[in-house]
């Protein structure tokens, strides 16, 4: 059984474009929740979501960031017009179910030039 | 706030010295414990985890014990090795919360021969 995948491991943006960070659940979950890591920090949660829906998007900044989960297909965290302050490595964890143990895929390190 | 705080590192021991990577929790109510991993350039790995006061969490040599007097839930080993050097996270998670995570900032163990 496959781990969680996430892809690109590594992204360079330059300011103002747009970064694209895909997840692939392990097989089976359909829970899956994005934490982002700063550099010498620990890890923030951002965002749960569902098969189609967003459940707690609390730790997300108001703008420039979205994601989804659509029925097929990867989750998809979005980050528009990126800034040097959104360099960070942005982990996706899934999981079969609420209150089940997350299991961490290896990160996306995005570096805004 | 709920919060997680961990002692500063990075510690460096000596192959087969004992291992204590201190961890204490603030949280409104009766929080599960978990200790992560983190190897170079991987996702972390779950290490153990204790749902409730006094449980004690194990594997590969690793012990942590959840103390709610003191809510704190060190972690411990009684002789590393070299293949344990990584970044070590204490996180915890609270009922009804959708299973968030909050992470210490992490201790980086180095272990040398």
């Amino acid at each position: 059984n496959a781990g969680v995948m996430q892809n690109p491991r590594h992204l360079v943006r330059r300011r103002g474009q747009e970064a694209r960070l895909r997840c692939s659940p392990m097989k089976g979950h359909s829970h899956v929740y994005w934490y982002r890591q700063l550099p010498e920090e620990g890890l923030k949660f951002m965002v749960y979501l569902q098969k189609e829906n967003i459940i707690d998007e609390s730790g997300m900044p108001k703008e420039r960031f979205s994601a989804e989960f659509p029925k097929e297909g990867p989750s998809i965290l979005r980050i528009q017009q990126v800034v040097r302050g959104d360099s960070a490595a942005y982990f996706c964890a899934s999981s079969p179910g609420l209150e089940e143990t997350q299991y961490f895929g290896p990160g996306t390190r995005l570096l805004v030039l | 706030g709920n919060s997680v705080t961990q002692m500063e590192g990075p510690v460096t021991l000596s192959e087969e010295a004992f291992l204590t990577i201190n961890c204490t929790y603030t949280a409104t109510g009766y929080p599960s414990l978990f200790w992560y991993v983190q190897y170079p350039g991987e996702g972390l790995q779950l290490l153990l985890k204790a749902t409730k006061a006094d449980d004690k969490g194990s594997n590969k040599g690793f012990e942590a014990t959840y103390r709610k007097e003191t809510t704190s839930f060190h972690l411990e080993k009684g002789s590393v090795q070299v293949s344990d050097s990584a970044v070590y996270f204490c996180a915890l998670t609270l009922p009804g919360t959708a299973s968030k995570l909050t992470f210490g900032t992490g201790t980086r163990l180095q272990v040398t021969l």
